[in-house]
């Protein structure tokens, strides 16, 4: 069972403020690390599968990095909206035996936008 | 959206009673892997059913059963219900057991409550 880590557990920032979350996680056997949004009542969507150590992903305001040797990634959202509120999800995937491809989530980190 | 349906939306159970959840995956995907949210947590990894197989479990015990059709439709029962078994159910699908290192679509969930 892998302890995943994520910081703060909440966060309120207002309109525009640029913001960043951790996750961390074992390093050891690391296959990959998943970043998902969750808004309220609707389903968890995937922003980004990172593998790679020194990974940099990004999608319009929100981008992540990856640092495999010390277990670590972050997200940041630049410029925040009030749409981006939602819970932030990270799940790291070790490689083989029977945890291959078998997501271990966070608790989450809950940002909320204020206009 | 993802394509990804679960039904029903919520339920209403009483403690020691069993109940059956349902989950359609994505088309084209043969995986489907079933979380449990509980308040304040993240989700957490019930089992796994690639090619209508059991493919790794989590630290659930054997009252949570499942199954998985021709069709890579699922279900998720539980067993002589607890209280502790209120909480959001999540399936989720994903192709070829680990598919594009093991990411996964996700439905919208189940609310569970059990009285």
């Amino acid at each position: 069972i892998l302890n995943v880590e994520q910081s703060p557990q909440s966060l309120h920032v207002q309109e525009g403020d640029s913001t960043n979350f951790t996750c961390s996680f074992p390093s050891s056997n690391f296959y990959a690390l998943h970043w998902y949004r969750w808004e309220t009542a609707k389903s968890p969507e995937a922003l980004f599968v990172m593998t790679l150590n020194g990974d940099e992903k990004k999608k319009g305001r929100i981008s992540a990095t990856l640092n495999t040797k010390e277990g670590y990634s972050y997200l940041y959202i630049k410029g925040s909206q009030p749409e981006d509120s939602a819970t932030y999800l990270c799940a790291p995937t070790n490689a083989g035996g029977t945890s291959y491809g078998k997501l271990t989530f966070g608790q989450g980190t809950i940002l909320t936008v204020h206009p | 959206e993802t394509g990804v349906t679960q039904s029903p939306t919520h339920l209403i159970k009483t403690r020691g009673q069993q109940v059956t959840l349902r989950c359609s995956s994505q088309s084209g995907h043969n995986t489907v892997s079933w979380y449990q949210q509980a308040l304040g947590q993240g989700p957490q990894f019930i089992f796994q059913y690639y090619r209508e197989e059991e493919n790794g479990r989590g630290n659930f015990p054997p009252r949570f059963s499942g199954l998985q059709f021709p069709n890579y439709s699922s279900e998720l029962n539980v067993n002589a219900l607890e209280l502790d078994d209120s909480a959001l159910y999540l399936c989720a699908s994903s192709s070829g057991g680990s598919g594009n290192f093991g990411e996964q679509y996700f439905g919208p969930g189940t609310r569970l409550t059990v009285t």
